[in-house]
């Protein structure tokens, strides 16, 4: 899982509550991003940044919300409009420029009741 | 628009034996694509890319992938499958997105290697 970590691997909330995940990396990326992965599918881009203080909605950003006020930090906040919150996120992390891969974290699996 | 595709969603090998999970790609300009692995309740690892040059790109733990730029594919291979391979793969192609870059990930192959 590289230079990322995320915390924390296992979040539970309440209908109706925001909760905040955490992205950290040490590896000097520009870019970082933030996925949602349900159950048998594909990787949905939910926000990226390619660099502090600048951030890009991704095909599901409603109702979420993100801050890139730090170039090692990436939050992301699921807030209570997200209507299908349940699911695994995952931060990735990538030096700007065509060629280079993207590094993930070890993802965060929000369960909300 | 930029898409990726992943024809099976399921890939039986007997150990041993040969391995290919196939992928095709639509993408405007020149593709950059990449080859992940996920593991169970894990982040997604790297296991190669292709920029440019070689159709032929190897990459970690054995697997290799050609590309072919008529048929718009970029198919991951192995000469000998291990049980340990068993995992969920995940083809992705990088493109140009506002004033930087992007990724779109096919919807991801689970290969199982049966022992």
């Amino acid at each position: 899982d590289g230079g990322i970590t995320q915390s924390p691997k296992y979040l539970f909330r309440k209908e109706g509550q925001n909760v905040t995940l955490s992205c950290e990396q040490n590896l000097n990326h520009d870019a970082m991003y933030w996925y949602r992965q349900d159950p048998g599918q594909g990787l949905r881009l939910i926000y990226y940044s390619q660099i502090v203080n600048d951030f890009q909605k991704g095909d599901i950003a409603e109702g979420y919300s993100v801050s890139r006020e730090k170039k090692e930090s990436f939050p992301l906040t699921v807030t209570s409009a997200q209507k299908n919150p349940t699911a695994f996120y995952l931060c990735a992390s990538s030096h700007s420029g065509d060629s280079y891969e993207q590094y993930f974290g070890p993802g965060t699996r929000l369960t909300v009741t | 628009a930029q898409s990726v595709a992943q024809p099976e969603d399921q890939v039986n090998v007997a150990e041993g034996n040969p391995l290919t999970v196939k992928c095709t790609y639509s993408v405007s300009g020149n593709p950059y694509l990449f080859w992940y692995v996920q593991y169970p309740n894990r982040g997604l690892q790297f296991l190669l890319k292709y920029i440019t040059g070689d159709n032929l790109v190897k990459g970690s733990y054995g697997f290799e992938a050609e590309f072919n730029k008529s048929q718009t594919s970029f198919h991951l291979k192995k000469p000998s499958a291990l049980v340990s391979d068993s995992a969920l793969y995940f083809c992705a192609v990088r493109f140009r997105w506002g004033n930087g870059q992007n990724f779109v990930f096919g919807p991801g192959t689970r290969l199982s290697v049966l022992p």
